[in-house]
């Protein structure tokens, strides 16, 4: 069975530039979170949306990250504009609901020169 | 306070050796428990859930603490591939998963 997928798998791009990254969920989960891991922070929380409505975005740093759950299969988190601090790891993962474990993608590196 | 939280670590143990950790969480509401681990540029994987009682997968074995809010994983027998960091999460009902920093495991031949 196909995991979480993510893309792209890096992403190497100037400041003041768009990032859209991407997830596809497991088929038949009904959770969806995207998360930003960094050394200092750790993986933080940044939004989750549970059947494609978001629940909790209060850990989406500023109004320059957005996130989008069109249907059931598949999700976006914008950054515009990109700045050098939001370079890190962002991990999508899903899961059959709030409080299950959850399965993560392969993550985005994010590098904002 | 952090709600989950982890002495970083590192731990450095030679093979064979037996190693625990321990997570503290503020929330006494949680209700669910679980380790993850995520090796170096990887993702978190689910190692285990914890309950109540305690269980044991192989030489893995995690304990719950509900009156100190502690949670504790105890790795048998250290092996090379046992190298990674240790994820403590836990969450409350209606609530996401709230994962802790991670501990860092070294174990060395």
């Amino acid at each position: 069975d196909a995991g979480v997928i993510q893309s792209p798998r890096h992403e190497v791009t100037e400041m003041g530039q768009e990032v859209t990254l991407r997830c596809k969920p497991i088929s038949g989960h009904n959770s969806l979170f995207w998360y930003r891991q960094t050394m200092m922070r750790g993986l933080e929380l940044l939004i989750y949306f549970n059947n494609n409505v978001p629940i909790d975005d209060s850990g989406m740093p500023e109004d320059r990250f957005s996130a989008k759950m069109p249907n059931a299969s598949f999700s976006t988190l914008k950054i515009q504009p990109s700045e050098p601090r939001d370079s890190a790891v962002y991990f999508c993962a899903s899961s059959l609901g709030r409080g299950q474990p959850q399965h993560f993608g392969d993550g985005t590196r994010l590098s904002i020169l | 306070r952090k709600e989950v939280e982890q002495d970083p670590g590192p731990f450095n143990v030679p093979e064979g050796a037996t190693v625990a950790f321990n997570c503290t969480y503020s929330n006494s509401a949680s209700q669910s428990f679980f380790w993850y681990r995520q090796d170096c540029r990887k993702e978190p994987k689910l190692l285990m859930s914890v309950y109540s009682s305690g269980n044991e997968d192989g030489r893995f074995t995690a304990q719950l603490n509900r009156a100190s809010q502690y949670i504790s994983l105890l790795i048998r027998d250290s092996k090379l591939s046992d190298s990674a960091t240790y994820l403590c999460v836990a969450n409350q009902a209606g609530t996401a998963l709230i994962f802790g920093k991670g501990t860092t495991l070294s174990v060395s031949s």
